[in-house]
């Protein structure tokens, strides 16, 4: 069925370094790819999306890139601050508007 | 940005009675609203897609007659928790699309702790 794969499960950086998140999908119908922030106890924030025709979106330290042949997207801040620790979920998203999460990747960043 | 309301934000509830969490769209007509499930340091598991004026549609696994979702307007959708059980707590969430607009807008989310 449908699934998405998201890696690591918990990431700690420096301040000031970059930070990665991959996931992988495996509908091939998905074309809307958003990546969500979440504080503990709250709701998901949107950061960043991407759809399905593009290759790369950039907003300020936080990027997304996107290889639709091999069903991989990624989550790339750089810069990172200590407000950037949360817990991030990535998502693909096909036609019918179903969002399959990721398993969530705990970033932690250090001062 | 679109603005979704959910509440309660934390219920306590006793095993054997029922829950209702309202989720509202605040400032724009959600034709379908969807209804997560998310355990400590989890993802969120889609339950159910809810279309306005007809029937919820329910992910594999999820009990219908356990989990009632009801869609009656365009801006309100209620997820019941019936015979709740310990099992049951966790954290519920619910999130509305707007048409023409792939992303989803989130609600607040609802603690249940059933004892």
């Amino acid at each position: 069925g449908e699934n998405v794969e998201q890696h690591p499960s918990t990431l700690s950086v420096q301040e000031g370094d970059s930070a990665v998140i991959k996931c992988t999908y495996s509908d091939s119908a998905s074309n809307y790819f958003p990546w969500y922030k979440q504080e503990l106890g709250k709701r998901p924030q949107l950061i960043i999306d991407i759809r399905s025709n593009v290759g790369e979106k950039k907003d300020q330290r936080i990027a997304v890139t996107l290889n639709k042949t091999a069903k991989h997207f990624s989550l790339h801040i750089t810069e990172t601050q200590p407000e950037d620790s949360a817990v991030y979920f990535c998502a693909a998203v096909p036609g019918t508007y179903k969002y399959i999460f990721g398993t969530g990747t705990r970033l932690k960043v250090l001062a | 940005g679109a603005v979704v309301s959910q509440h309660p934000s934390r219920v306590i509830c006793k095993s054997g009675t029922s829950v209702k969490i309202e989720c509202r769209s605040l400032d724009f007509q959600a034709t379908t609203m969807f209804w997560y499930r998310q355990f400590p340091k989890q993802s969120l598991m889609l339950m159910a897609t809810s279309n306005e004026g007809s029937k919820a549609t329910y992910e594999q696994g999820v009990e219908k007659d356990k989990f009632l979702i009801n869609h009656a307007s365009l801006t309100l959708s209620t997820l019941t928790v019936t015979s709740a059980h310990p099992e049951d707590s966790s954290f519920y969430i619910c999130s509305a699309r707007v048409t023409g607009y792939m992303g989803a807008f989130f609600g607040q989310g609802t603690r249940l702790t059933v004892v």
